[in-house]
């Protein structure tokens, strides 16, 4: 049973554009949540987080969007970069045991120059 | 300065044979982590360390896998008679452990393919 859900497996975007990376989950628990970026050979790493206190946090281009009631997560990126390819991850936790990471499936965003 | 190292990169075994895979933190990080992530699966928690408390084992997802930490840094992690079903990429993550919302950091991760 997968908790937490990345539906799209592929996103293509031109440069300068925005990408939206969505992410669905089930356990109504999980109050904090992270995307990771990975590109080809090497591990994912930290992007931006963001607890269920809030809902929304931003970082430079990147701002991940909570909506609690839908359960639902998203990665916006604006402007999208060539740089940005790659596969990214959502996880989510409880604080409870928050190293616990459970991870969707990725999407992997193609940015087209 | 360094990141999370793993060793080796690629492995590939015969089935029923044992293998280790190693791990080497990011030198002050006390907190160390083991993922998994099998074809077209997100990363599956394995194993958690935490200085010297007792490692969640929780995540293991049989007894034919095991994790040692030796001296809170360098951790391997043993998969015995492997299996096909073992195969997937390795990741081995690692915090400073001061907080549970402390960034993880990941290596490249050991990909693990068992014929």
């Amino acid at each position: 049973d997968q908790q937490v859900k990345q539906n799209s497996p592929s996103l293509s975007v031109q440069e300068g554009r925005i990408s939206i990376l969505n992410c669905d989950y089930t356990n109504s628990m999980f109050d904090y949540f992270l995307w990771y970026k990975k590109y080809p050979a090497e591990g994912p790493t930290f992007l931006i987080s963001i607890s269920s206190i809030k809902d929304k946090n931003e970082d430079g281009r990147f701002t991940v969007f909570l909506n609690k009631s839908a359960k639902h997560l998203s990665l916006h990126i604006v402007p999208s970069q060539p740089g940005d390819s790659a596969v990214y991850f959502c996880a989510a936790s409880l604080f409870s045991g928050t190293y616990k990471y459970i991870f969707g499936t990725g999407t992997r965003l193609k940015v087209l120059a | 300065g360094a990141g999370v190292s793993q060793s080796p990169s690629n492995k590939v075994t015969e089935k029923g044979k044992d293998v280790e895979l190693r791990c080497d933190p990011i030198s002050g990080h006390t907190a160390l982590y083991w993922y998994r992530q099998s074809l077209g699966q997100g990363l599956e928690f394995l194993i958690y360390f935490q200085g010297n408390s007792a490692p969640d084992k929780s995540g293991l997802p049989s007894d034919r896998f095991s994790a040692e930490r030796t001296g809170g840094s360098v951790s391997t992690l043993t998969i015995q008679r492997t299996q096909q079903e073992d195969s997937a990429v390795y990741l081995c993550a690692s915090s400073l452990g001061q907080f549970d919302t402390d960034t993880q950091y990941f290596g490249p991760g050991t990909r693990l393919t068992v014929l």
